[in-house]
């Protein structure tokens, strides 16, 4: 089974702010990976797939990248709405797998 | 508008069974793979299972293989999910998703395991 990791678990940022949040897969995935944002008590959000194509409505200051096992979610100039967790999931090998998160909070 | 609607989300006791329904509408139901997905309480996503758009090669979790059984009747535009031998560890709001990389995501059903 491949198992993700997500650097940092949590991180303390400030609007305006750039942030990086890291997602390892522990086999190759080519590009079969997607990103989530979720809020207290809400459902997940689909920003990303396939690893850096923007789900319609998404604003742009998103941003994915990787290939293989190393992927990254850029947040560029972090807005009052990003405060969230954040979660990476691989669709490439059956059972699909999530990361563990990285809460961002101010 | 795409939407998913989760129902189906009670209390059991350890041992029973229950199952869970997704409706889709605004899009062509059948055209889509559907998943599920849970959360537990405090927790993170955990995927468990996904079915492809005709209803053929069901995949599971581990965790779920053999107790829990997804299915589709596409003439309803209905996503199912028969949970089985419910065990406390399957308490979780269990949220359904299009597509393997759920582009879109329902808003939950809370099934509690608890005598």
């Amino acid at each position: 089974d491949i198992q993700m990791t997500q650097s940092p678990s949590s991180l303390s940022a400030s609007v305006g702010d750039r942030v990086t949040i890291t997602c390892r897969a522990s086999q190759r995935i080519d590009n079969y990976l997607a990103w989530f944002q979720q809020k207290p008590g809400k459902a997940p959000k689909s920003l990303i797939f396939a690893a850096s194509s923007l789900h319609s409505g998404v604003p742009s200051n998103f941003s994915g990248s990787g290939y293989g096992t190393d992927f990254t979610l850029t947040i560029n100039s972090l807005q009052p709405d990003d405060f969230a967790t954040y979660y990476c999931q691989q669709s490439h090998s059956y059972p699909f797998s999530f990361g563990p998160g990285t809460k961002v909070d101010v | 508008e795409v939407q998913l609607v989760e129902s189906g989300g009670a209390l059991v006791q350890p041992g029973g069974s229950l199952r869970l329904s997704c409706a889709g509408s605004g899009f062509t139901f059948s055209s889509y793979a559907m998943s599920w997905v849970r959360q537990a309480p405090g927790k993170g996503l955990e995927w468990v299972s996904v079915i492809s758009g005709g209803g053929y090669s069901p995949q599971y979790a581990d965790s779920v293989k053999g107790r829990f059984t997804i299915s589709r009747d596409n003439s309803k535009n209905t996503l199912y999910l028969q949970m089985n031998s419910l065990r406390a560890e399957d308490t979780a709001v269990y949220y359904c998703g299009r597509m393997h990389y759920m582009d879109v995501w329902g808003k939950g059903t809370t099934v509690t395991v608890s005598s």
